[in-house]
């Protein structure tokens, strides 16, 4: 069935660590986007990439359409990065409908 | 971001009882939805619209209901509530025009409600 996979489940960086988190996805997508959900739930909309690569600031990401996976990308990790990133797709077909994975839950420590 | 407001923020009730949650959006977004998160499950979508009174079931839809009788207004209806559906909820708009995503137009969440159903 369509899938989203994202990994590692879990990461635990110390301060200044960078990091890569994986997102893999079954199907063909129109729409690609990774969200950060801080400590107080709100989720937070890093970046629309269906594909190719975009930066900003300290993250980056990276979507190979072709291959159905997108990673992200954190350079010198800030406590303030904790939290779970999401990774979310619209499937070919999919009638617009944003399915998520399970996510990463990320703890930076100083 | 995008005027989106949920109410109430947090709400505990008791099984058996209705519960409505409303979504609020200022920017006549087309595309609106709801989704419940749970732990080690993401964000499920629930039901979804595409206009007023245009609405379709999402991937966790049993016990729920939706309305949409405005552009601005897309409601989350729990009949008779039980405690599985004890969640957060989430709200979305999507900046979608013409079926097609472009550069800028993603989804846009709102702040979520806590439901507890005792």
């Amino acid at each position: 069935g369509i899938q989203v996979e994202q990994s590692p489940p879990d990461l635990i960086l110390q301060e200044g660590a960078n990091s890569t988190l994986r997102c893999n996805f079954s199907d063909s997508v129109n729409n690609l986007q990774w969200f950060h959900q801080n400590p107080w739930g709100q989720l937070i909309n890093l970046f629309y990439i269906p594909s190719g690569t975009k930066q900003n600031g300290r993250l980056s990401a990276t979507t190979v359409a072709t291959e159905r996976y997108s990673l992200l990308y954190i350079s010198s990790s800030q406590t303030t990065d904790s939290g779970v990133y999401f990774c979310a797709v619209v499937f070919s077909g999919g009638y617009n409908k944003l399915i998520f994975g399970a996510g990463t839950r990320l703890a930076v420590h100083p | 971001d995008a005027g989106i407001t949920q109410s109430p923020r947090h709400k505990v009730t008791e099984t058996g009882t209705p519960v409505t949650l409303r979504c609020h959006q200022t920017e006549n977004h087309r595309y609106m939805y709801w989704y419940r998160q749970d732990p080690g499950h993401g964000l499920r979508l629930i039901h979804y619209s595409y206009g007023v009174k245009d609405t379709d079931k999402g991937e966790v839809s049993d016990g729920y209901s939706v309305s949409r009788s405005k552009t601005e207004d897309f409601l989350l209806t729990l009949e008779s509530a039980t405690s599985s559906q004890t969640s957060v909820y989430f709200c979305a708009i999507s900046k979608l025009r013409d079926r097609v995503h472009t550069e800028g137009h993603g989804y846009t969440f709102g702040s979520g409600t806590r439901l507890t159903v005792v």
